[in-house]
């Protein structure tokens, strides 16, 4: 079976701050790794995804996102935050064959203040 | 990217009845599609999976005389709620995508209150 922790369930920082959003996932087989993000009164959209190949994956508003596989780990990072970036944001894993059904992290909120 | 829609997008309903929630993929065809159930500040739950024109298969510990799924189209799914206690009340969102390795989109959800 498989399991995402996301270690923070609010993440508060100032505008223009770095930000760094843990996920830790557990898993007996090899998985993908996605982050999706919700905004307020909005569906679940894809922000990035580790497939296979490069262990950097970036979005393109400015995230990204390290596969790393000894620490079970793939948390997202922005070196500098905007206003418009205060949303929920939930880790997720799936396994690369069968019905490659997505397990969820806990979400974390994120709330940029000025 | 494709959109999904759900409808309706709030519903209140009383104790007993059944509640049917749409999820619509509207600018392609969706192979499959995924049912979840959010609880408030939780995570997203998977409830069960449906391909088109085949049964759903449902996750352990989800009740399928309960939550009644059906994918008769490639464009829509319907998730019935079969005689509702407040215990169901709940944020329900749909995904779709189009084919294995392929995206998944997400509905905006459904918030189910039974009183």
């Amino acid at each position: 079976a498989q399991s995402v922790t996301q270690l923070d369930s609010q993440v508060p920082v100032f505008e223009e701050a770095p930000v760094e959003l843990r996920c830790n996932y557990s898993s007996s087989v090899s998985v993908y790794l996605f982050w999706y993000v919700q905004y307020p009164n909005q569906g679940l959209q894809l922000l990035l995804k580790y497939l296979s190949g490069s262990t950097l994956v970036e979005s393109i508003n400015g995230f990204e996102a390290e596969f790393n596989k000894s620490q079970t780990s793939f948390h997202l990072r922005k070196p500098s935050v905007h206003i418009s970036d205060t949303a929920e944001y939930f880790c997720a894993v799936s396994s690369p064959t069968g019905a490659q059904k997505l397990v969820f992290g806990q979400g974390t909120r994120l709330t940029i203040n000025p | 990217g494709a959109v999904v829609s759900q409808h309706p997008s709030w519903v209140i309903c009383k104790s007993g009845t059944s509640v049917k929630i749409e999820c619509r993929s509207l600018d392609f065809q969706a192979t499959t599609m995924f049912w979840y159930r959010q609880f408030p500040k939780q995570s997203l739950m998977l409830m069960a999976t449906s391909n088109e024109g085949s049964k759903a298969t449902y996750e352990q510990g989800v009740e399928k005389d309960k939550f009644l799924i059906n994918h008769a189209s490639l464009t829509l799914s319907t998730l019935t709620v079969t005689s509702a206690h407040p215990e169901d009340s709940s944020f329900y969102i749909c995904s779709a995508r189009d084919g294995p390795d392929n995206e998944q989109f997400f509905g905006p959800g459904t918030r189910l209150t039974v009183l």
